[in-house]
């Protein structure tokens, strides 16, 4: 079965600071997708980034990043000069299957990101 | 602008009644979902449709019912049966029933039974 553990329940930093969010995840399938959401005070999720298995490279937007390694079942997340704005959960998920949408999507318990101005 | 409206925003319920929660998207997705959302936990599936007048249970599906009458609308039905409804429910949509489609959100409807 499928597991994302994002162990960081709630993280503080001060704005400008750099910091990573951590996402573990378990899987039998050799094929399968990672995603990370963003869910700010408004409450609905934001979609940032999907990655499929086969594509180990690491991937910058901006001031996001993203490290996925999988010899460690790891694909953390770092936010570079953090920003009041990234005040938000951050949910980490994983898909096993390609063939069916999104509710085969099992999420991370999620980590509480706050910016201290 | 396109997007997933949730209302109400807040809802109250006294304990034995059923309530709906309404969803309603206007990006022509096929594909439109519920989940639940507790403190400290994930989002957890409680219901999906890929197609109108079709829909399939999640993980947690005892206690809710839904319709799929419309592409656009997918309301969420909370009987007396949950044991414990108060959550965040969250809907969602996408273009198609594949896993490379992503995930258009809802800003939510907090439901407390009191």
């Amino acid at each position: 079965a499928q597991k994302v553990t994002q162990a960081q329940t709630e993280i503080s930093v001060v704005e400008k600071e750099d910091v990573t969010l951590d996402c573990v995840y378990e899987t039998r399938d050799t094929t399968y997708y990672l995603f990370w959401y963003k869910q700010p005070p408004s409450g609905e999720l934001v979609f940032l980034i999907r990655r499929n298995s086969f594509d180990e490279q690491n991937e910058i937007s901006g001031r996001y990043s993203w490290n996925f390694q999988k010899s460690t079942s790891s694909f953390n997340f770092t936010i570079t000069a953090s920003q009041v704005v990234d005040s938000a959960v951050y949910f980490c998920a994983l898909s096993e299957d390609p063939n069916f949408g999104n509710e085969k999507l099992t999420f991370g318990t999620g980590t509480r990101l706050t910016i201290i101005p | 602008d396109g997007g997933i409206t949730q209302s109400p925003k807040y809802l109250f319920r006294k304990e034995g009644q059923n309530v709906t929660l309404s969803c309603e998207q206007n990006l022509n997705h096929d594909a439109m979902y519920w989940y639940r959302q507790d403190p400290g936990q994930g989002l957890r599936l409680i219901y999906y449709s890929q197609i109108v007048n079709d829909f399939q249970k999640g993980d947690i599906a005892e206690g809710y019912s839904v319709s799929r009458e419309k592409k656009e609308s997918f309301p969420l039905t909370v009987t007396s049966a949950q044991k414990n409804p108060t959550a965040f429910y969250l809907c969602a949509s996408s273009i198609g029933n594949r896993v490379n489609t992503e995930a258009f959100f809802g800003q939510g409807t907090r439901l407390t039974v009191v």
